[in-house]
């Protein structure tokens, strides 16, 4: 059984960079037929992709956020990470990561979820 | 790129079946049968109820159906549960990205 697990800051200053980490377990993140990816969600509101990776490093970013995100991927710890730079209140959220499956383009497993606040 | 189009809340009784609408444009839903419908209940992870449109990935019970025509997906829940109340998001993929609707409150009434 596949999990994954959000790690981090629960409080970030605005204008600075949120960080996030994501621990993949019961399943390699090595493997071609997945894309990691990272999604949003204000409290109270819809989900927002934010963006993801391929196991070889390449990455596909929301327009929206594209000049200030950047997810990365260190496969020998299991392991992807989200930063996201020059944050402000509109960037508060609780942050998922999630396994995107590329064969089909569906997320299958998804993280149980932390809340980021930007909040000086 | 703009959010799918759901609607914000649909209701139906116990044992009725419903349907929520999922629009897209032909850049996304209508150009892909690549759509996907998650479930969420309050203060959870969302949960993958349908993939490739049609698909039910194995657990989800068979009361929940999709379909696709033109730049227009839904969702149907037949057989309503009480269980069955909580928010639905459809997502589509478009060219290299990934598109969420706005979600759609179902209230079991």
């Amino acid at each position: 059984q596949v999990q994954l697990q959000e790690s981090g800051p629960g409080l970030v200053k605005p204008s600075q960079t949120l960080s996030l980490t994501c621990t993949v377990s019961g399943g390699s993140i090595s493997s071609g037929n997945y894309y990691w990816s990272w999604i949003r969600q204000p409290a109270g509101k819809g989900l927002e992709w934010i963006g993801r990776i391929y196991t070889t490093g390449s990455t596909n970013y929301n327009p929206s956020l594209k000049s200030r995100v950047a997810i990365s991927v260190d496969t020998s710890k299991t392991q992807f990470s989200l930063k996201v730079s020059s944050v402000t209140a509109a960037d508060t959220a609780v942050y998922y990561c999630a396994r995107d499956v590329a064969y089909g383009d569906y997320i299958d497993y998804w993280g149980q979820g932390t809340l980021v606040t930007v909040s000086s | 790129q703009s959010a799918l189009t759901q609607p914000a809340s649909v209701s139906g009784s116990p044992g009725q079946s419903i349907t929520i609408s999922c629009t897209g444009t032909s850049s996304d839903v209508g150009d892909y049968n690549y759509v996907s419908w998650y479930q969420q209940h309050p203060g959870k992870a969302p949960k993958l109820i349908i993939y490739d449109v049609a698909k039910r990935p194995s657990g989800v019970s068979n009361r929940f159906s999709g379909s696709k025509s033109g730049n227009t997906a839904s969702l149907t829940i037949s057989g309503l549960q009480a269980e069955d109340e909580a928010d639905y998001y459809c997502s589509s993929y478009t060219t290299s990205s990934r598109i969420f609707g706005g979600g759609t409150k179902l209230t079991v009434l």
